[in-house]
């Protein structure tokens, strides 16, 4: 199992809609990151949270919109997706920025209609 | 620039007999280099890491790497393998402050009864 849970595990949206993307841990981490993955491909960093802190944006668009209301949960806020944005969404957490072992979540598997 | 170069996309084998997977990098700093291993729908989990030190590094699941600094490469060998390991491995190499890791593109590992 674990440690890094990661809801929706499936999310089916169309362009128009607005959904969130959910990722908690109970580790004690302080900083959390988003990964994106297209199918045989490896994970791209999207964003880094440090201390609750957005910390490293990798010039994701502005319809992706990440929010880390407290130091066990991380939120990716969807808006106006196209369909190219189909992909896994990683979570990941770690002690803190810049330690080397991250743990990964399960993933949302994200399809765009 | 850092970069990650895996260059066997599939690596099929039969169960029990040794497999290596191979990993060259190239960077211009210091590197810290890493293995992980993603199984179907699943995230990625850590294997093993090269920080300093000994050049050959045990990991879990049995799996082992050598850091070769003048051949550029990092390969993760296992001297038996099993059913169970078929899966998807990445070569990573993270930058200075261990924030970002650069992914290979994948190596799946595909082992037969």
């Amino acid at each position: 199992d674990t440690e890094v849970t990661q809801t929706p595990k499936h999310l089916v949206m169309g362009m128009t809609n607005k959904k969130s993307l959910k990722c908690e841990q109970h580790m004690g981490h302080r900083a959390m990151y988003w990964y994106k993955q297209k199918a045989k491909k490896p994970p791209e960093l999207m964003f880094v949270y440090s201390y609750e802190k957005l910390s490293i944006n990798e010039s994701v668009p502005s319809r992706f919109s990440p929010e880390c209301p407290n130091s066990s949960l991380l939120n990716l806020h969807l808006h106006a997706l196209q369909p190219e944005d189909s992909a896994l969404y990683l979570c990941a957490s770690s002690l803190g920025e810049g330690v080397l072992t991250q743990h990964f979540g399960d993933g949302t598997r994200l399809s765009i209609l | 620039a850092q970069s990650v170069t895996q260059l066997d996309s599939q690596v099929p084998v039969f169960e029990e007999a040794p497999v290596e997977l191979r990993c060259n990098y190239s960077s211009s700093v210091s590197v810290y280099l890493f293995w992980y291993v993603q199984y179907p729908n699943q995230g990625l989990q850590l294997l093993l890491k090269y920080l300093s030190g000994s050049t050959l590094v045990k990991g879990i699941n049995g799996f082992e790497a050598e850091f070769n600094k003048s051949q550029t490469s990092f390969h993760l060998r296992k001297p038996s393998v099993h059913i169970s390991d078929t899966a998807e491995y990445f070569c990573a190499v993270s930058d200075d402050n261990f924030n970002k890791f650069y992914f290979g593109s994948g190596t799946k590992l595909n082992v037969k009864p």
